[in-house]
């Protein structure tokens, strides 16, 4: 029972390079998050997704993108990472009623030098 | 919107100290009320809920009360232990809402 999958777990990039982060569940729920989480910040929600091909901003949206295209994947871009951009990153999903528990992920921790 | 403040960190015990890490939330409504655990190099997992005033959520030995009265869900350990040392995360759901709200978490150490 994998649960949710992020991958990859590490990644160091160069100020404007690009890259993907992609977050897989098997648990078949609707709703699935992308936060952040930075020292002294708790986890801060970027973006979401209520189902297959719908998304929506978070608290800090800027400079990321998103993608649902099946239901069990949620795709994290950065287009031109900053510095700024450095944390560490971790996928959630949860069903849909409310007032469930989110299952989270291992996190992806990502460096931009 | 919501929001949740937990208490700063870190927190030093030593074992089998009482624990209490206090959490307090500002929503519309009723949220339900969570606290997460992280340990070191691992994503968040669920401790505990609770959905409703007055509900006690509990799980290894920890329990929280959901207080509407001081919008309060502090969290509770009588007896702590080395395996508890991590990071704990008060958090909300807004009232028929799917999205979280977390605190900033507390690290917790707790010394043989």
């Amino acid at each position: 029972n994998a649960g949710v999958t992020q991958t990859p777990k590490f990644r160091v990039l160069k100020t404007g390079q690009s890259m993907t982060l992609l977050c897989a569940q098997d648990m078949n729920h609707e709703y699935m998050y992308w936060y952040r989480q930075d020292p002294g910040m708790g986890l801060r929600l970027i973006h979401y997704s209520v189902g297959e091909g719908t998304t929506a901003k978070g608290e800090v949206p800027d400079g990321y993108n998103v993608s649902r295209l099946k239901k069990q994947n949620f795709l994290l871009g950065l287009e031109s990472a900053a510095p700024s951009q450095t944390s560490v990153y971790f996928c959630a999903s949860s069903d849909r009623a409310a007032n469930t528990e989110a299952f989270f992920g291992q996190g992806t921790r990502l460096t931009v030098v | 919107g919501n929001s949740v403040t937990q208490m700063e960190g870190p927190v030093t015990l030593s074992e089998e100290a009482f624990l209490t890490i206090n959490c307090t939330y500002t929503a519309t409504g009723y949220p339900s009320l969570f606290w997460y655990v992280q340990y070191p190099g691992e994503g968040l997992q669920l401790l505990l809920k609770a959905t409703k005033a007055d509900d006690k959520g509990s799980n290894k030995g920890f329990e929280a009360t959901y207080r509407k009265e001081t919008t309060s869900f502090h969290l509770e350990k009588g007896s702590v232990q080395v395996s508890d040392s991590a990071v704990y995360f008060c958090a909300s759901s807004g009232a028929g809402s799917y999205q979280l709200t977390f605190g900033k978490g507390t690290k917790l150490s707790v010394i043989p």
